[in-house]
């Protein structure tokens, strides 16, 4: 069964640390992953998108790594601002019948002063 | 460019009861995806509209339907409400078709927040 498992849950860090946030999936075959930032009420914001052969992107203070052969892929936030605070979505694209999304279930982190 | 606009953005229902919701999409584009969101679990795939047609259907009953206008604007609706349809539904917009397989971005609205009592 095609699954994105992400960890830790949830994670509190002080403003200015660096974290990293860890996806695993069983997806295969895979087309992309996608990290995306949602605030809350608010819907998803796309941070990065890598295809299997691409092993890292960034995006300001945002870094994606992806290895594609042990199926796990990080967001990195460095130097932490009170406005990161949001979930985490991790999202991987399969090639199957159906062509469909497999969204984790988040990582909420929340920045303190 | 004004995004993603969903309507309403709250609402609250009793059991067995009707709701449709509205989504316009950003300017241009004619792809159209409705998902469900519920605590602790990840968006989960409802259906993908593309000029007006039905592109893809995800494992949902048949109580939840959907069109779209040629405007690219979509409504969605769940007859006979249960308790566990409770949930934030998002609506996302992309320039094409098949934004679930390729490299398009999606662009999502802020949701309607689903209450069922």
């Amino acid at each position: 069964k095609n699954q994105v498992e992400q960890s830790p849950q949830s994670l509190i860090i002080l403003e200015g640390k660096n974290c990293t946030l860890q996806c695993n999936y069983t997806v295969s075959p895979f087309s992309n992953l996608r990290w995306y930032k949602q605030d809350t009420g608010r819907g998803p914001v796309s941070l990065t998108i890598m295809t299997f052969s691409e092993n890292t992107k960034s995006n300001g203070r945002y870094t994606a790594t992806l290895d594609a052969d042990t199926k796990q892929s990080s967001l990195h936030i460095t130097a932490s601002q009170l406005s990161d605070s949001a979930s985490y979505i991790c999202v991987v694209s399969g090639v199957d019948s159906n062509y469909q999304l497999i969204w984790g279930a988040g990582t909420k982190l929340i920045i303190k002063p | 460019k004004a995004g993603v606009t969903q309507t309403p953005r709250y609402l609250i229902k009793t059991r067995g009861q009707q709701v449709t919701l509205s989504c316009s999409p950003i300017s241009g584009h004619r792809s159209v995806s409705w998902y469900q969101q519920t605590p602790g679990q990840g968006l989960q795939f409802l259906f993908e509209y593309f000029s007006e047609t039905q592109r893809n259907k995800g494992n949902f009953p048949g109580r939840f339907s959907g069109r779209q206008f040629s405007n690219s604007r979509s409504e969605m609706n769940v007859s006979t409400l249960e308790l566990g349809d409770s949930a934030l539904y998002l609506c996302a917009s992309s320039p094409t078709a098949g934004a679930l397989s390729s490299y398009n971005e999606q662009f999502f609205g802020p949701g309607t927040r689903l209450t069922v009592l």
